[in-house]
């Protein structure tokens, strides 16, 4: 089994721009979450999807923010324009329905 | 969102040593998980636990599901340089599906 697969494993982009992060979950799984990772704020849960359907966006910081997941082996998450303070880790992950869930190696961006 | 307090923040220890560190919530959770996470890389399941009480073993660590619902607890025995990392628990309520809240991470150096 790959494991979860994040791309790009890095980003660096200028302020404005818009970014495009891609996540492949380990198959069979159901849920699928996007999490940010910071020294400030830790790992915080964005949003995440059951069945590809999104349960709950609550933690999506702005509408800047927005995740799609068309079918179950493919999510993205897109930061629309993008500012130097959504700079971080971004992670996205997969679980069955029940137990914990895997990661994927994450995506660092860095927004100029 | 839910806040997860851990400690210690961070213990450099002497290879050999056995390390303990615990995961408090004010809130009750049904499920208690722990990672670990190396630089530069996404977290690894390390424990899953479901029922208060419960003691679960993964080779030389141990984790326990408090009574109170409200904590768990890591135990790692006899440290080995490849311990070091971050270790995380988190959490999960009956009300929000598989939706897990991330604590604040204790940093685990191990001195050869």
């Amino acid at each position: 089994d790959a494991g979860v697969i994040q791309s790009p494993r890095h980003e660096v982009t200028e302020m404005g721009q818009e970014v495009t992060l891609r996540c492949k979950p380990i198959s069979g799984h159901d849920y699928l979450f996007w999490y940010r990772q910071t020294m400030m704020r830790g790992l915080e849960l964005l949003i995440y999807f059951n069945n590809n359907v999104p349960i709950d966006d609550s933690g999506m910081p702005e509408d800047r923010f927005s995740a799609k997941m068309p079918n179950a082996s493919f999510s993205t998450l897109k930061i629309q324009p993008s500012e130097p303070r959504d700079s971080a880790v971004y992670f996205c992950a997969s679980s069955l329905s029940s137990g914990g869930a895997d990661f994927g190696p994450g995506t660092r961006l860095t927004v100029l | 969102g839910q806040q997860l307090n851990q400690s210690p923040q961070s213990m450099f220890i002497q290879e050999g040593e056995d390390v303990s560190m615990n995961c408090t919530s004010s809130s009750i959770f049904n499920t208690w998980l722990w990672y670990k996470q190396e630089p530069g890389e996404g977290p690894v399941l390390l424990i899953a636990l479901y029922k208060a009480g419960e003691l679960t073993s993964n080779g030389r660590l141990t984790a326990q599901f408090g009574i109170t619902r409200k904590d768990s607890f890591l135990n790692i025995s006899a440290s080995i340089p490849s311990d070091v990392g971050i270790y995380f628990c988190a959490g999960s309520k009956r009300n929000t599906g598989n939706q897990f809240y991330f604590g604040t991470g204790t940093s685990l150096t191990v001195i050869p």
